[in-house]
């Protein structure tokens, strides 16, 4: 099945930095999710982006289909950053499967 | 509107007793998953639906039982629980397929098999 790698799989921050989450994935996929799971486990859906960039607020994210991979860019970042990461991917072929990477898990520091 | 809703969000049961975690959703959606999450694992896919009446296999299937009789529930069921069981649970749903809209998760069942 499709391989979905998440990288760094640790990040340390001081308030204020910015940074960059990458997704990289195995096979082609009609669809990319960036989720954020926050420090009491709730998983929040931040972007829907099989391809191109989409921003809200401080975060964007960039999917590059062809190339298989994706990006998701925090800037200015808060202490409410913190938490995990994690992308996932619909392969294409008509599945309805969602496949999750293992997640990068950012701590910020005030 | 209260989204996904799990229930329980703790259970501790004994090896070999069954039980069955509850997911219902008012948002009308087709799509509803089960995932399981332990650590350093991300999540993994135990069954899906895309509507009442429709049930298939994910990623990690064994020792779960799904059914949907209605758009709103899709309850997970443990016929007989073992340690390797132990993890947490989260339901999803989405108006129409896995990949075609944001999923919606509920806030999770935190299962622990002695």
């Amino acid at each position: 099945g499709i391989q979905v790698e998440q990288s760094p799989p640790d990040l340390i921050l001081q308030e204020g930095a910015n940074s960059t989450l990458r997704c990289n994935f195995s096979d082609s996929v009609n669809n990319l999710q960036w989720f954020h799971q926050n420090p009491w486990g709730q998983l929040i859906n931040l972007f829907y982006i099989p391809s191109g960039t989409k921003q809200n607020g401080r975060l964007s994210a960039t999917t590059v289909a062809t190339e298989r991979y994706s990006l998701l860019y925090i800037s200015s970042s808060q202490t409410t950053d913190s938490g995990v990461y994690f992308c996932a991917v619909i392969t294409q072929g008509g599945s309805e499967k969602l496949v999750f990477g293992k997640g990068t898990k950012l701590t910020v520091n005030p | 509107n209260a989204g996904v809703t799990q229930t329980p969000k703790f259970q501790v049961l004994k090896t070999g007793q069954s039980m069955t975690l509850q997911c219902a959703q008012d948002m009308n959606h087709e799509y509803m998953s089960w995932y399981r999450q332990d650590p350093g694992m991300g999540l993994r896919l135990i069954h899906y639906s895309v509507g009442a009446g429709i049930t298939d296999q994910g990623e990690v299937p064994n020792g779960y039982n799904v059914s949907r009789s209605t758009t709103e529930d899709f309850p997970l069921r443990l016929l007989s629980a073992a340690p390797s069981q132990t993890s947490v649970y989260f339901c999803a749903s989405s108006t129409a397929g896995a990949g075609n809209q944001p999923q919606h998760f509920g806030d999770g069942t935190r299962l622990s098999i002695l």
